[in-house]
């Protein structure tokens, strides 16, 4: 089951930045929080994950809580593009059960004109 | 480079028969999944490989489904005897991470949606 607990939608102005927020209070100590999201009939895509420091990267930046209950994915100044589903997922780093990801049901962002 | 393809993109299934869709991965990567995405949901995940190894088929949800990588590369998910409520999309999904070892992400191909009437 999911883990993690996101608003299921938002809007976002073209060119501003866009925020989505994530819960996980019960996360652990070896889990890291994954980013990925899906365009309209396209498979999910990677984004960025990290374990409790800021993470940046070409497409968006990760601010997680210093308690780690919840986190921030920060697409900085969103395009029509990243309209799209975006999930919140934390997994165990290492793990010899299974790499299988919870998606849960997301955040549909639609970014507007 | 190339991605993650799957075939067909799109199947229309009278109840009763029988699907093979087909997952090729990217060249290299150990690790192999299927996911099945209801309408409005989530992915879900229903089985992954490591090479040739079925390790985990815990999410299939009926002996109907089965799936092999008999090669450790291409992999098919075949369903027996469809029925409606199996119409979704079907993800595969391929990793070059392996077992026991550091989670990558995961690169997903387009998906086949099924339906079946």
């Amino acid at each position: 089951d999911a883990k993690t607990t996101q608003p299921p939608s938002m809007d976002c102005a073209e060119g501003r930045a866009a925020n989505l927020p994530c819960n996980h209070s019960t996360i652990s100590g070896n889990e890291y929080v994954y980013w990925y999201r899906q365009i309209h009939s396209q498979g999910p895509q990677y984004i960025i994950h990290g374990l409790k420091n800021n993470e940046t990267n070409e497409m968006a930046s990760l601010i997680i809580t210093e308690d780690r209950k919840s986190s921030t994915l920060i697409l900085p100044h969103a395009t029509l593009r990243d309209t799209a589903v975006y999930y919140c997922i934390v997994r165990d780093y290492y793990s010899n059960t299974g790499n299988q990801f919870y998606f849960g049901t997301g955040t549909s962002l639609t970014v507007i004109p | 480079g190339a991605g993650v393809s799957q075939s067909p993109r799109y199947k229309v299934a009278k109840r009763g028969q029988d699907v093979a869709l087909r997952c090729d991965p990217i060249s290299g990567h150990v690790s192999l999944f299927w996911y099945q995405q209801a309408l409005g949901q989530g992915p879900e995940f229903l089985t992954y490989f490591q090479n040739e190894a079925q390790l985990d088929k815990s999410g299939l949800p009926s002996d109907r489904f089965f799936a092999e990588r008999p090669e450790g590369s291409v992999s098919t998910l075949k369903i027996q005897r469809t029925q409606q409520e199996d119409s979704a999309v079907y993800l595969c999904a391929s990793s070059p991470s392996g077992d026991r070892g550091l989670i990558y992400e995961q690169y997903f191909g387009p998906g086949t949606r099924l339906t079946v009437t």
